[in-house]
């Protein structure tokens, strides 16, 4: 079964301050590896999708990076702001086009 | 906003009662997943449908059932209802592979 796994659970930072958080995963049968803003009252949000080993993505302050072979990615967000406060999620499909295998997030809160 | 409709947004019902949600995708994704999140715990996958075909089923009680219309749209029913089906039910979709796209959700509350 496949597991994926993040850290921290949560954290909290000053705005300004810039942070980053992990997910494993299982680094065999590797298909793909998606990122997940999800706000509270709202509906999980799509930030990446990530394939290849050493991809990098950026949407605004916020990026990732994939490494495949040792089954990690890291989400990075520079100059935190209060907006920002969210759980993030990673997740991986058990197979290529089936259902997301999801991490239970990290909680970022972000403080003015 | 994600193009994936739920509704309703909100059920109220009671223990041994029977409910049925219903999820419109994206226009043109073919595939069509729901997800279970409770308290305490984290997106749970309960059945895959793509193209009216049950595709995969994950966590999914017995007393749960699912079905994709010739139109696409889904419906997820809910039977015998037990206090610990309380949950908020996402319904996501996607195309082919890539991207899920998720709905705004249904809080269930059991009574």
């Amino acid at each position: 079964i496949l597991n994926v796994e993040q850290s921290p659970q949560s954290l909290h930072v000053q705005e300004g301050d810039s942070t980053n958080f992990t997910c494993s995963f299982p680094s065999s049968n590797f298909y793909a590896l998606h990122w997940y803003r999800w706000e509270t009252a709202k509906s999980p949000e799509a930030l990446f999708v990530m394939t290849l080993n050493g991809d990098e993505k950026k949407k605004g302050r916020i990026s990732a990076t994939l490494n495949t072979k040792e089954g990690y990615s890291y989400l990075y967000i520079k100059g935190s702001q209060p907006e920002d406060s969210a759980t993030y999620l990673c997740a991986s499909p058990g197979k290529a086009g089936t259902a997301l295998i999801f991490g239970k997030g990290t909680t970022l809160s972000v403080s003015s | 906003d994600s193009g994936v409709t739920q509704t309703p947004k909100h059920l109220i019902t009671a223990t041994g009662q029977r409910v049925t949600l219903r999820c419109s995708p994206r226009s043109g994704d073919l595939s069509v997943y729901w997800y279970q999140q409770s308290l305490d715990q984290g997106l749970q996958f309960l059945i895959q449908y793509y193209n009216g075909e049950e595709r995969a089923k994950g966590n999914i009680l017995e007393r749960f059932s699912a079905q994709q219309f010739p139109d696409l749209h889904s419906e997820l029913n809910l039977s015998s209802l037990e206090l610990g089906d309380s949950a908020l039910y996402f319904c996501a979709s996607s195309a082919t592979r890539g991207t899920q796209y998720f709905g705004p959700g249904t809080r269930l509350t059991v009574l």
